[in-house]
């Protein structure tokens, strides 16, 4: 298997603009993690899903972050309007809902509002 | 909410065994022990994970203390390829991973 693949690898944007970074889970897999990490606040769990059904969205920051996951194959971050402070790398993770609790992290995509 | 305590920064000398503690003094009775590690501009790696007895597996091994308060990750034969941040976890069957700030492992030549 190839992974969870994100993408894109890199995004610049200017302020104002709507991002969507973009994550292809690991098939199999029906669990699936968005994450943030800045230098100041770390890793941080934005929204998980199971079976495509959004189950706790406590970590996304306002209403400009949106998460949908319309199939098994497909989950989409978005953020409308895009700001300077949502500069961060943003993983995406996956993990089958058997006993061991292990998520395999896609390599991220680094985002940059100007 | 860090439920683990690691120190900042170590340093290892490459060829031999890194030796990560981390503390988890309120850890209840189905919470388990995961490592995490995060080499640069690449996403976190699961390593090994334990309840109570220690584990061994390809990448390292993990003691647990018996009264489980703590824990050490070993990895026997560091190399340059293990500079990394080390995350201890711990976690019940829940999904909300609490990654904290790690330990920042450097190897050095």
């Amino acid at each position: 298997d190839a992974g969870v693949i994100q993408s894109p690898r890199h995004e610049v944007t200017e302020m104002g603009q709507e991002v969507t970074l973009r994550c292809k889970p690991i098939s199999g897999h029906d669990y699936l993690f968005w994450y943030r990490q800045t230098m100041m606040r770390g890793l941080e769990l934005l929204i998980y899903f199971n079976n495509n059904v959004p189950i706790d969205d406590s970590g996304m920051p306002e209403d400009r972050f949106s998460a949908k996951m319309p199939n098994a194959s497909f989950s989409t971050l978005k953020i409308q309007p895009s700001e300077p402070r949502d500069s961060a790398v943003y993983f995406c993770a996956t993990r089958t809902s058997g006993a061991k609790n292990i998520q395999y992290f896609g390599a991220g995509t680094r985002l940059s509002v100007l | 909410d860090a439920k683990t305590t690691q120190p900042t920064s170590m340093d290892c000398a490459e060829g031999r065994a890194a030796n990560l503690p981390c503390n988890h003094s309120t850890i209840s009775g189905n919470e388990y022990v995961y490592w995490y590690r995060q080499i640069h501009s690449q996403g976190p790696q699961y390593i090994i994970h334990g309840l109570k007895n220690n584990e061994t597996n390809e990448m390292a091994s993990l003691i647990i203390t018996e009264d489980r308060k703590s824990s050490t990750l070993i990895l026997p034969h560091a190399t340059l390829r293990d500079t990394a941040v080390y995350y201890c976890i711990v976690i019940d069957t829940g999904n909300q991973f609490y990654f904290g700030t790690g330990t920042s492992l450097t190897v050095i030549p």
